[in-house]
């Protein structure tokens, strides 16, 4: 059974970078038949779709986020990752990872998820 | 962007009663669309894809209906476990974007 799984800090600083990781286990992860995103809800709140790294290596940051965000893949270790820079009282969230199934053309759902790992922005 | 509207906010029902949610979208969307289910302290859950399709493991009950910029999440009958938050969400278009939720809550 896929499962994914994130780690990082749990609470962040005003203007310093957040830097999460997810590791993905029990299932294929340098296959091309999946993409891997970053999703986040703020306490309370609805979800937000953050970035996402596409098969071969393209990367989608959602606009509002653009300027700040970064995701990355390590294929050895089956891990990707998330930075997002200059963290404000705004980004506390729960951040989550998940994994959407792709065919030849298109990228479909959020089908796995990680549990969420909560970042609380306070000095 | 396109924006998803959810309605409505709320949904009071009982168990047994039929619940029916709706997502509008600000443009056409085609059939790209998904439906999750949240629980407290739990990940969303994938229930229907591409508009009217159950994911895997997902009950007959759960059904989802339309295209272009309406669409419907029914659940037949409520079971005590359907009581959540339910989003909807596109990947029509970058960026990928979510319904602000419907919470069924029991009454």
């Amino acid at each position: 059974q896929l499962q994914l799984q994130e780690s990082g800090p749990g609470l962040v600083k005003p203007s310093e970078t957040l830097s999460l990781t997810c590791t993905v286990s029990g299932g294929s992860f340098s296959s091309t038949t999946y993409c891997w995103d970053w999703i986040r809800q703020p306490p309370g709140k609805g979800l937000e779709w953050i970035a996402t790294m596409y098969r071969g290596g393209s990367t989608y940051y959602n606009p509002s986020l653009k300027s700040r965000v970064t995701i990355s893949v390590d294929t050895s270790k089956n891990q990707f990752s998330l930075n997002l820079r200059f963290m404000t009282a705004a980004d506390t969230a729960l951040y989550y990872c998940a994994r959407r199934y792709c065919n030849t053309t298109t990228c479909y759902y959020f089908d796995y998820w990680g549990q969420g790992t909560l970042v609380t922005v306070s000095s | 962007e396109i924006v998803l509207t959810q309605s409505p906010a709320t949904l009071s029902l009982s168990p047994g009663e039929r619940a029916t949610l709706s997502c509008r979208a600000s443009q056409s969307v085609s059939s790209q669309l998904a439906w999750y289910q949240q629980k407290p302290g739990q990940a969303p859950r994938l229930l229907i894809y591409d508009a009217s399709n159950r994911a895997t493991g997902i009950p007959a009950r759960f059904s989802g209906s339309g295209s272009g910029t309406d669409f419907t999440l029914t659940i037949s009958s409520l079971e005590p476990e359907d009581f959540a938050i339910y989003y909807c969400q596109q990947r029509s278009n970058w960026p990928l974007t979510f319904g602000g939720g419907t919470k069924v809550e029991i009454k």
